[in-house]
């Protein structure tokens, strides 16, 4: 089955830096990748997704790219602000035809945003 | 709206003991998950409803069971809780509508078993 592999468990920018979280997935038929931030004593938020129809999407401050022939995704995170502080999750999936996805996610990275 | 809510947000349980947990959302979402998080690990998935068909992972077959009783709550039941349980139970949904796949999650129930 599916292994990702979130290769920083922790990570530490400056304020206004970029930060990036790269993970690898092991799986060709996955399609789908989401990420998910997880804040103190809070949830998993949905952040942003990409699918493998396209090799990058941004969402404001957020970046994801896709690399299928490595099997590697990666969030950008520009012009950190202390709020972006949290543990990220990525994810895969394979698209069914039907109507759930199977989400098997990497271990997180616990970033931190100094000022 | 798209809260997914969960009841207890804390469950203390006792070894051999049965443990209920609840799953509700109310935005018509066919699908419903549980997962399963302990400390620096990653969230892994137990089960799922799709609409009414039950989906279990493999190698949590004989652990977990569900039921949903409707489309808006779910419960995860375990029969008999061991120490190895205690873990962070989180609950998402989602509905495969126009593309969309993303599951929304629930904020939690802490279970420890002693």
């Amino acid at each position: 089955g599916e292994k990702v592999e979130q290769h920083e468990s922790t990570l530490s920018v400056r304020e206004g830096d970029s930060a990036v979280i790269n993970c690898t997935y092991t799986d060709t038929a996955s399609s789908y990748f989401p990420w998910y931030k997880q804040e103190a004593g809070k949830s998993l938020h949905f952040v942003i997704d990409i699918r493998s129809n396209v090799d990058r999407k941004q969402s404001q401050r957020l970046i994801v790219l896709l690399d299928k022939k490595a099997k590697r995704f990666s969030l950008h995170i520009t012009a950190t602000q202390p709020e972006d502080s949290a543990i990220y999750f990525c994810a895969a999936s394979p698209l069914a035809s039907s109507s759930f996805s199977k989400l098997v996610f990497g271990q997180g990275t616990s970033l931190s945003v100094v000022p | 709206d798209t809260t997914v809510k969960q009841n207890p947000r804390y469950k203390l349980a006792r070894v051999g003991k049965p443990v209920n947990l609840i799953c509700s959302q109310t935005m018509n979402h066919d699908t419903m998950y549980w997962y399963q998080k302990k400390p620096n690990q990653a969230p892994k998935l137990l089960l799922f409803y799709y609409d009414k068909i039950l989906n279990r992972e493999a190698d949590t077959f004989e652990k977990f069971q569900s039921s949903r009783p409707n489309n808006s709550f779910c419960s995860l039941y375990i029969g008999s809780a061991g120490l190895e349980y205690s873990a962070m139970y989180l609950c998402a949904s989602s509905r495969r509508d126009r593309g969309q796949d993303t599951q929304y999650f629930g904020p939690g129930t802490r279970l420890l078993v002693l």
